[in-house]
């Protein structure tokens, strides 16, 4: 597509469910990461993705959190048993790989727990 | 603890005026980036520099990269309200995957 979509735009859910959040990057981008945006705290790195493989994921912050992508494209992020804590908003970004250029970021997705 | 300090963390400014913002570190970075957020939705890039002393243009915009690698500057001349919006700066190191580590931000406001 012509840019990172993400979706949902918006997630409510209570504590102590699973979240799954979607993204899909610009076609032929092999560089993917995944950040997360909390008030106050700036945009924290959680995950990259060189094509399928992530190979760094020194950035979750827990067991709770994981993350895969498959075909080279679509990335799920996955929470599990969600606490008041992970309440954020979820940004991911794409960028050719090997280029120092910047990324190009979805809209992030709004994940409050309850 | 954020590698990159951005100040002044917050700039109320009127049409016409100019702006400066500030991101520091105590470390060397291969590349650094700015980025503008409006409220609800991603970062969009503005500038990537690379080189030490690097200055580069965009219309009102200027963007300096100090001779270090250490730290920039954003330098906006007669601020319009279209440039309301959280400006990031963010550095990368060609050894860490890319990974970009970001300042906290500076929120700029343009009245008109």
């Amino acid at each position: 597509g012509a840019g990172v979509s993400q979706s949902p735009s918006n997630k409510v859910t209570e504590k102590g469910k699973d979240v799954e959040l979607r993204c899909d990057p610009i076609s032929g981008h092999t560089a993917l990461y995944w950040y997360r945006q909390s008030l106050g705290q700036g945009l924290e790195f959680l995950i990259y993705f060189q094509g399928n493989s992530a190979p760094d994921k020194s950035g979750l912050p827990s067991d709770r959190f994981s993350a895969e992508r498959t075909g080279g494209s679509v990335s799920t992020l996955t929470i599990q048993r969600t606490q008041q804590e992970d309440s954020a908003v979820y940004l991911c970004a794409s960028r050719l790989e090997g280029a120092l250029g910047g990324y190009t970021f979805g809209s992030g997705t709004r994940l409050t727990v309850v | 603890t954020q590698l990159l300090e951005q100040s002044p963390q917050f700039l109320s400014i009127q049409e016409g005026e100019n702006l400066t913002v500030y991101c520091n570190s105590s470390s060397v970075f291969s590349s650094l980036q700015w980025y503008r957020q409006e409220p609800g939705e991603g970062p969009v890039l503005l500038v990537t520099v690379v080189t030490g002393g690097e200055v580069k243009k965009l219309k009102r915009l200027t963007f300096q990269f100090g001779d270090a690698r250490k730290d920039s500057s954003l330098h906006i001349t007669a601020a319009q309200t279209g440039d309301t919006g959280l400006y990031l700066c963010a550095g990368a190191n060609l050894n860490s995957w890319g990974k970009l580590q970001f300042g906290a931000g500076t929120q700029v406001v343009v009245t008109p």
